[in-house]
């Protein structure tokens, strides 16, 4: 298994500022994504991250609003960009050790709210 | 397209009486069918994967199991520790290792 952790845990915004969210694992991972869970709702995919290389976007999101990072095989970083209080949401990094191994790891997630 | 749906969407338990949880999936070839738990203001934590018809797995009083067509997460004797949301999850075959999930069951399991 992997450990995650994700800072902050939680934070509450103003209108058109931005957030950076960071994950963290405790192993080198191959690949990493970034999941939303908008209020009641299941988790979507944003995003797929992998290291050396642009991050792959789901239907619906966009490199603007949603810029993510991969500098190394253990950290990457979401930023939700231009916030509006439809982005309050809870936002959950996951990594697997893929391509052999597919089972996917997450962390804490980080409760956002938009005001 | 690929789609996951889960039911019931909440399920009431009395300690003690076991009960089934279905996921039933679309998906253009299945690579693995997962079932994680999530507890209220945590991530989901990973319980099974389940890769081809007719496999089962068991972890304490769960039991995951698998069709063609759907999933079932059976819950033996519960206990109120059991309580949380259950997810579902698909990755089809053929491309990077991509979650689709399912909208969840909320399990309460009353003493």
């Amino acid at each position: 298994s992997a450990v995650i952790s994700q800072k902050p845990s939680r934070d509450i915004c103003q209108r058109g500022t931005s957030l950076t969210i960071q994950c963290q694992v405790d192993s080198q991972v191959t690949m990493m994504f970034w999941y939303r869970q908008q209020p009641g709702q299941s988790l979507t995919l944003i995003a797929t991250a992998n290291q050396g290389s642009e991050a792959t976007y789901e239907s619906g999101f966009v490199i603007d609003k949603f810029p993510i990072s991969r500098p190394n095989l253990t950290f990457s970083t979401l930023t939700v960009s231009n916030m509006s209080p439809e982005d309050s949401s809870i936002y959950l990094c996951s990594a697997d050790r893929g391509p052999s191994t597919d089972t996917q790891y997450f962390g804490p997630g980080t409760r956002l709210t938009v005001l | 397209e690929d789609q996951v749906t889960q039911s019931p969407e909440a399920l009431r338990l009395q300690e003690g009486e076991s009960s089934s949880l279905n996921c039933s999936y679309t998906v253009s070839g299945l690579r693995g069918l997962f079932w994680y738990r999530q507890d209220p203001g945590k991530g989901p934590e990973f319980l099974f994967t389940l890769y081809s018809a007719g496999e089962e797995k068991e972890k304490e009083r769960l039991k995951a199991t698998l069709t063609k067509k759907e999933s079932f997460l059976h819950i033996t004797a519960p206990k109120p520790e059991d309580s949380a949301t259950y997810l579902c999850a698909v990755q089809a075959s053929g491309g990077y290792n991509k979650l689709i999930f399912g909208a969840g069951t909320r399990l309460a399991v009353h003493p």
